[in-house]
C-alpha cells in the first residue's frame, strides 16, 4: 500500500532559527515528489516538486532535498518568519501509468514564534 | 495571477440532503480533481476527471457522490445523500497535464448536521 509518512508531527520554533521536517514514502511507482504548505483552512499551495533524477530545489528560503534510492525527503526552512507558521505536506506522485495518483503525507504542523 | 475558486466557502447541509459543491478551475487546465480533508485527518483523494468522464476515483468515491462538468467553466461535486461523516473540508484542484503540479482551491467547509 502506498504510503507516505512524515516527522516530527508538530513543532515550534523560534523567529529567525533553521528546522527540518522529514518525510518517508512508500509510492511506488515513483514519479515524484511534492512539498506543500497549507495554512489553517486554506488549500494548499505548492512550494517544490522533484522528480527522481533531482536531489535538492529550492524556492526561497525552502530548501527540499529528494534521496530516491532511500525514499526520503526532506524540506528545510532557513531563517524562519512568523508567515512560515503552517502545515507541511509531503506528497508523492506515482507514474502516469499508474494513475498519477497523489499520496498525501499527514503534514508538519510549523509554529513559529517571536 | 490565474487561480482555482470554490463556491461556497462554508456549507451546512441536513443530513440526507443533497448538496452540490462548485468549483472553476484555471482556464486552460484540461484535469481536474476533487479532495477531501477531515480535520485533522490527511488531504484524501476522492477523483480526477479528464475529457468529460471520470478517469480514476478512490474507494471514497461511492455512488452517493458524483461529478459534472456543466459548462466550459465549472466543475462540480455532488453528494446526493449527506451523511454525518461527510463533514470536511473539501478542495478541488485542476492541472495543465496529468502529473503536473496540481493548483488547488481554497476550498469549500462542508458540515452536516
Amino acid at each position: 500500500k502506498n504510503q507516505v509518512e512524515q516527522s516530527p508531527q508538530s513543532l515550534i520554533i523560534l523567529e529567525g532559527k533553521n528546522c527540518t521536517l522529514q518525510c518517508n514514502y512508500t509510492v511506488s511507482p515513483f514519479s515524484n515528489l511534492r512539498w506543500y504548505k497549507q495554512d489553517t483552512g486554506r488549500g494548499p499551495v505548492s512550494l517544490t516538486i522533484m522528480t527522481f533524477s533531482e536531489n535538492t530545489k529550492s524556492n526561497g528560503r525552502y530548501t527540499a532535498t529528494l534521496d530516491a534510492d532511500t525514499k526520503q525527503s526532506s524540506l528545510h526552512i532557513t531563517a524562519s518568519q512568523l508567515s512560515d507558521s503552517a502545515s507541511y505536506i509531503c506528497v508523492v506522485s506515482a507514474t502516469r501509468a499508474a494513475g498519477n495518483k497523489l499520496t498525501f503525507g499527514g503534514g508538519t504542523r510549523v509554529l513559529v514564534k517571536p | 495571477e490565474p487561480e482555482v475558486t470554490q463556491t461556497p466557502s462554508h456549507q451546512v447541509t441536513q443530513m440526507g440532503q443533497e448538496v452540490i459543491l462548485r468549483c472553476v478551475p484555471i482556464s486552460n487546465h484540461l484535469y481536474f480533481y476533487w479532495y477531501r480533508q477531515i480535520l485533522g485527518q490527511k488531504v484524501e483523494f476522492l477523483v480526477s476527471f479528464y475529457n468529460n468522464e471520470i478517469s480514476e476515483k478512490s474507494e471514497i468515491f461511492d455512488d452517493q457522490f458524483s461529478v459534472e462538468r456543466p459548462d466550459g467553466s465549472n466543475f462540480t461535486l455532488k453528494i446526493r445523500s449527506t451523511k454525518l461523516e461527510d463533514s470536511a473540508m473539501y478542495f478541488c484542484a485542476s492541472s495543465l497535464e496529468t502529473g503536473n503540479e496540481q493548483f488547488f482551491g481554497p476550498g469549500t467547509r462542508l458540515t452536516v448536521l
